[in-house]
């Protein structure tokens, strides 16, 4: 089964406006770590925002801010103020057991490619 | 943060030969590393999780002969893609931890491209 889910394959925002990245995950463990990466054409994965299943607070990271529902196990990430360097393709990542002696691997959506216009 | 670098950052070979992608970690000691694999417009499937000085622990469907995985020191894995063929065309990305409860950084990719 699908354990992380990003159901928006593309998105459009206008420059300076915010936009909202949809991601739904499905676990069974307490302890677990949400991620968002964001790669740009070059490929490279660039580390936006971490929250953890035991943070009171959702996370913010300068324009970049995580809209965390555990009940409804969705982290939505949030851009604010967008500029056309933000076009890139958005991963949304879990890792479970983040407390525990797991390995750590991240398990990731299929991805959002999010196009800024001027 | 941490740098992961990763080498080559692209490289085209022959059918048949073999290929070695190199993964350093350059300012943490990283006991574990991963190994993902990603076609175009795709998300990153992980193919395995390398521990230094074991044996690497592969992902289901991922064939360990064709993938050698070696973790010799705290600083360094590599991935070596053994009689390449055109299916194997893909991005290849490592990332290591510094430590258990921080992200994963990652190296910059290697584009192979097997004619």
């Amino acid at each position: 089964a699908q354990k992380i889910t990003q159901t928006q394959p593309g998105m459009f925002v206008q420059e300076k406006e915010a936009v909202t990245l949809d991601c739904t995950y499905d676990t069974s463990d307490p302890s677990y770590g949400l991620f968002w990466y964001k790669q740009p054409s070059s490929g490279e994965m660039i580390f936006l925002i971490y929250q953890g299943s035991y943070d009171q607070q959702n996370a913010t990271e300068g324009r970049y801010s995580l809209n965390f529902q555990k009940a409804r196990k969705s982290a939505n990430l949030v851009i604010s103020a967008s500029q056309l360097g933000d076009s890139a393709m958005y991963f949304c990542a879990m890792r479970e057991g983040f407390r525990s002696s797991n390995t750590g691997k991240l398990i990731f959506g299929q991805g959002t490619t999010l196009q800024v216009k001027p | 943060g941490a740098v992961v670098s990763q080498h080559p950052s692209r490289v085209i070979c022959k059918s048949g030969t073999s290929v070695k992608i190199e993964c350093r970690s350059l300012d943490f000691q990283a006991t574990t590393m991963f190994w993902y694999r990603q076609f175009p417009k795709q998300s990153l499937m992980l193919m395995a999780t390398s521990n230094e000085g074991s044996k690497a622990t592969y992902e289901q469907g991922v064939e360990k002969d064709k993938f050698l995985i070696n973790h010799a020191s705290l600083t360094l894995s590599t991935l070596t893609v053994t009689s390449a063929h055109p299916e194997d065309s893909s991005f290849y990305i490592c990332s290591a931890r510094v430590g258990a409860n921080t992200e994963a950084f990652f190296g910059q990719g290697t584009r192979l491209t097997v004619v």
